[in-house]
């Protein structure tokens, strides 16, 4: 039963263009999301961060929105460069459960130059 | 400013043996988090410490265990090593509990290969 979803597995974008990075999540009492890029051999890094009581949240040319009512968020990174190239993951907690981190299976993008 | 480290960074074993892997946090950070992330697949979680507390656990086979010491670095330990316990084993650290609204920082992980 995966919970939350990255139904892309890749996506391919212009150098300068929008990149937009999708996530789905079925149990309703994720209350905190998080993106992570994660380049190979590497751990995965931290993005950025939304809770729920927000439903953007924007950091440079990264922004997060959430629709909790369609249960989505999106990734949005603007303008894409080549060093964006990379797997993006989608995380969600619940604070009222074991605290837990619960992942997507993760986005490739790549950005041509 | 030292990030998440982990060790060994890969490691190859033999089926039915016994693995440790070490974590230590950031400074400050009281919380360590363990992540096991096959190939095309996100990280699942393994374990939470906080405070040298057990403070949750994913659904893995009691094989798996881990701890946490007074400077707070953690320690996982997997038993009877099987195949399909070859992954990456990811350490994550944060301030408090994750799922508190607090990031986890990650480290470069473990790349654990079992034959």
């Amino acid at each position: 039963d995966q919970q939350v979803k990255q139904n892309s597995p890749s996506l391919s974008v212009q150098e300068g263009r929008i990149s937009i990075l999708n996530c789905d999540y079925t149990n309703s009492m994720f209350d905190y999301f998080l993106w992570y890029k994660k380049y190979p051999a590497e751990g995965p890094t931290f993005l950025i961060s939304i809770s729920s009581i927000k439903d953007k949240n924007e950091d440079g040319r990264f922004t997060v929105f959430l629709n909790k009512s369609a249960k989505h968020l999106s990734l949005h990174i603007v303008p894409s460069q080549p060093g964006d190239s990379a797997v993006y993951f989608c995380a969600a907690s619940d604070s009222g459960s074991n605290y837990k981190l619960t992942f997507g299976k993760g986005t490739l993008l790549t950005v041509n130059p | 400013d030292a990030g998440v480290t982990q060790s060994p960074t890969h490691l190859i074993k033999t089926r039915g043996q016994q693995v440790t892997l070490r974590c230590s946090p950031i400074s400050g950070h009281k919380s360590v988090s363990w992540y096991q992330q096959v190939l095309g697949q996100g990280p699942q979680f393994i374990f939470q410490y906080y405070e040298k507390e057990e403070r949750g656990r994913g659904n893995f086979p009691d094989r798996f265990s881990a701890r946490q010491f007074p400077n707070y670095s953690s320690e996982l330990n997997v038993n009877a090593l099987l195949l399909g316990d070859s992954a990456l084993y990811l350490c994550a650290s944060s301030l408090a509990p994750t799922g508190t609204g607090t990031e986890a920082f990650f480290g470069q992980g473990t790349r654990l290969t079992v034959v």
